[in-house]
C-alpha cells in the first residue's frame, strides 16, 4: 500500500504570513509528484507535476521543491492571501499508473 | 474544449439500486481515472484506465464497475449502492506520461439511502 502523507492537517494564518507544507511519499519506484490546489465546491487544479530529484518550481508567489531520494516535498507560499485559502492535495506516481493523494493541508487565511 | 464532463452533477439512490456515473473528456486524454472524496480521506483512486480497452483498480474498487470502450468515455457503475458509497465522486484525466497534470471534473455528489 503506497503511503503519502501531508502535513499538518490544517493550518490558519494571517494575510501577508508566508507558510510552507510538506508531502511525504515513498522513496522508491519514484515517477512523479503532483501539487494541486482544490478550493471549496470546486474540482482540484494542478499546480506543478515534479520529475526531476531537485526540482524547484515557481508560481507567483506559491514554489515547490523536490527530493526524490528521501521522499518529500515542499510547497511554499509567500506573503499569503485570503485568495489562497484551500486545500492544498499532493499525489505521487511511481511505478504503477496509478496517481495516489495524500489527505490534503487546508490552509485558512485570514484577512 | 468542454474539458473532463461529468452527470449526473447529483443523485440520490436506495440501497440496492444500480446506476451509472457518466464521464467524458474531449481532450484525446488516454489516462482517465475515478476518486472518490470523503472527509478526511482526502481523494481516493477507484479505478483508472490508460487507453481504450484497458482498466485497472486503484486503491477502493470493491462495488465499482468500469469499462473503457472509446478514448472519451469512463463511466463508473454502482452494481448495488450501498450507504458507504455516499460520496463525491471526480472523474480525472491526463496524458499518459506521469509528468502531466491531470484535469478534473466537476463532481458528481452522490447520497444513498
Amino acid at each position: 500500500i503506497l503511503n503519502v502523507e501531508q502535513s499538518p492537517q490544517s493550518l490558519h494564518v494571517q494575510e501577508g504570513d508566508s507558510t510552507n507544507f510538506t508531502c511525504s511519499f515513498p522513496s522508491s519506484n519514484f515517477y512523479a509528484l503532483h501539487w494541486y490546489r482544490w478550493e471549496t465546491a470546486k474540482s482540484p487544479e494542478a499546480l506543478f507535476v515534479m520529475t526531476l530529484n531537485g526540482d524547484e518550481k515557481k508560481k507567483g508567489r506559491i514554489s515547490a521543491t523536490l527530493n526524490t531520494k528521501e521522499g518529500y516535498s515542499y510547497l511554499y507560499i509567500k506573503g499569503s492571501q485570503p485568495e489562497d485559502s484551500a486545500t492544498y492535495l499532493c499525489a505521487f506516481k511511481g511505478a504503477t499508473n496509478k496517481l495516489i493523494f495524500g489527505t490534503g493541508t487546508l490552509l485558512a487565511v485570514q484577512p | 474544449n468542454a474539458g473532463v464532463t461529468q452527470t449526473p452533477k447529483f443523485q440520490v439512490l436506495k440501497t440496492g439500486q444500480s446506476m451509472t456515473l457518466q464521464c467524458a473528456q474531449d481532450m484525446n486524454h488516454e489516462y482517465m481515472s475515478w476518486y472518490r472524496q470523503d472527509p478526511g480521506m482526502g481523494l481516493r483512486l477507484i479505478h483508472y484506465s490508460v487507453g481504450a480497452g484497458i482498466t485497472d483498480q486503484g486503491e477502493v474498487p470493491n462495488g465499482y464497475n468500469v469499462s473503457r470502450s472509446t478514448t472519451e468515455d469512463f463511466p463508473l457503475r454502482l452494481l448495488s449502492a450501498a450507504p458507504s458509497q455516499t460520496s463525491v465522486y471526480f472523474c480525472a484525466s491526463s496524458p499518459p506520461q506521469g509528468g502531466n497534470e491531470q484535469f478534473f471534473g466537476p463532481g458528481t455528489r452522490l447520497t444513498v439511502l
